[in-house]
This record gives structure tokens, sequence and C-alpha cells, in this order.
């Protein structure tokens, strides 16, 4: 069984500029999580989908971030503009449903804003 | 508000150790609680798991105990190798699983 692919693996910008991650979840996966993880710290949840639908982005930084996921499968997480702050692993995770399930991470991206 | 407090780091032990790495929350409810480890180089992966109060979960020669009583959930394991090398960290979920939440993370070094 395939495992959560992320691209690109590493990513090195200029403050202001933008970028954009990509996550393929496990197929038959219905929720789909976007993590940030900056050095030394645990995880952060930034949104959660259950199929295309939004469940949670209380976390999400909307006047910078916002992340899709059409036809409830493939996702994007986007970053516009960049802040030397958002220098962090971008992690994406699915589950096959929501309540207690395990989730699968991917590989994650390194993102570092110059 | 929900969270996880755990055990800083980084741990440095000998091969063969005992190892507790400590682990409380606070939340509202019954959240079910997690270890997930991440290994050098590797995403992260689930440990064990527990679901209800005084469940234990084990894998891989780790355990974790639900305790409720004390909103601890330490991890455990009586003889480490050095292939256990490894960032651990513990999480919990809500009852809806619409929120998650982990520690900061323990990094534990192995040494023959």
């Amino acid at each position: 069984e395939a495992g959560v692919a992320q691209s690109p693996r590493y990513k090195i910008i200029e403050k202001r500029q933008s970028v954009a991650f990509w996550c393929n979840p496990i197929s038959g996966h219905a929720t789909l999580y976007w993590y940030q993880q900056i050095l030394g710290q645990g995880p952060k949840l930034l949104i959660q989908f259950q199929n295309n639908g939004v469940v949670d982005d209380s976390q999400l930084p909307k006047d910078r971030f916002s992340a899709e996921r059409l036809k409830g499968v493939d996702s994007t997480l986007k970053i516009q503009p960049a802040k030397l702050e958002d220098s962090a692993v971008y992690l994406c995770a699915s589950s096959l449903v929501v309540t207690y399930n395990e989730q699968f991470f991917g590989p994650g991206t390194r993102l570092t804003v110059l | 508000g929900n969270s996880v407090t755990q055990m800083e780091g980084p741990v440095t032990l000998s091969e063969e150790a005992f190892l507790t790495i400590n682990c409380t929350y606070t939340a509202t409810g019954y959240p079910s609680l997690f270890w997930y480890v991440q290994y050098p180089g590797e995403g992260l992966q689930l440990l064990l798991k527990a679901t209800k109060a005084d469940d234990k979960g084990s894998n891989k020669g780790f355990e974790a105990t639900y305790r409720k009583e004390t909103t601890s959930f330490h991890l455990e394991k009586g003889s480490v190798q050095v292939s256990d090398s490894a960032v651990y960290f513990c999480a919990l979920s809500d009852k809806t699983g619409n929120q998650f939440y982990f520690g900061t993370g323990t990094s534990l070094t192995v040494i023959p």
C-alpha cells in the first residue's frame, strides 16, 4: 500500500514570495490533515478536511495561508506571502475516518524562508 | 482547552537500560491518547494508542497506560536498543477526533 506522498521535499524561498505544497493521501482515506512543525516543537494542526469539506481550520492563519482539497483526494497548501516565521516542516497526514483513527503521515516538506 | 505536556529531552541511555518518557494531558471529556515516533529522516508513525481509561497500549516492547486519575500516559520500555533512537511525541485526540494535539517531542539517543 502506497503511503502519503508529499512534494516538494525541500523548498527555499525569500520572504514575501509564494509557495505551494502538494499532498496525495493514502487511497480511500477520507480525512486529510495539514500540520506545521517548527523546529523543536510538536506538530500543530493547521487544517483538517473530511472528503473535500473543511472540518477545522481554526489555527490556519487565513490572511496568508490557504488550502483546498479538490474532489476529496489530493490537497494543496499555499502560503502567500511567506514570512520568516513560516520556516518549518509542513506535514500532511490522512486517516480512514476521523474518530480515534490512526493518522498516517507523509515525509513532510521542509520550508526555509530567507 | 486541550493540551499535552511532555518530558523534555534530550534523553541519552545505554543499550538495555529502562526507558520512561513522561506525558501528562489536559482535556475536557475523555480523549484518546497516542505515542508517535519519528525515526531519523522519516515521517511520524503511530507507536501505540489507548482510547479509554486503564487501557494499555503496547507495541515493539513499548507500553503506556491511560491513567485518568493522574491524567498521564507515560511511555516505558524495559530494555532499549540502539534502533530505538528517535523522537517520541505524545498526542491526544478529543472524542470527536476533530482536535488533535501533539506534545513537543522527546529526543532519545541510545548508545551501545
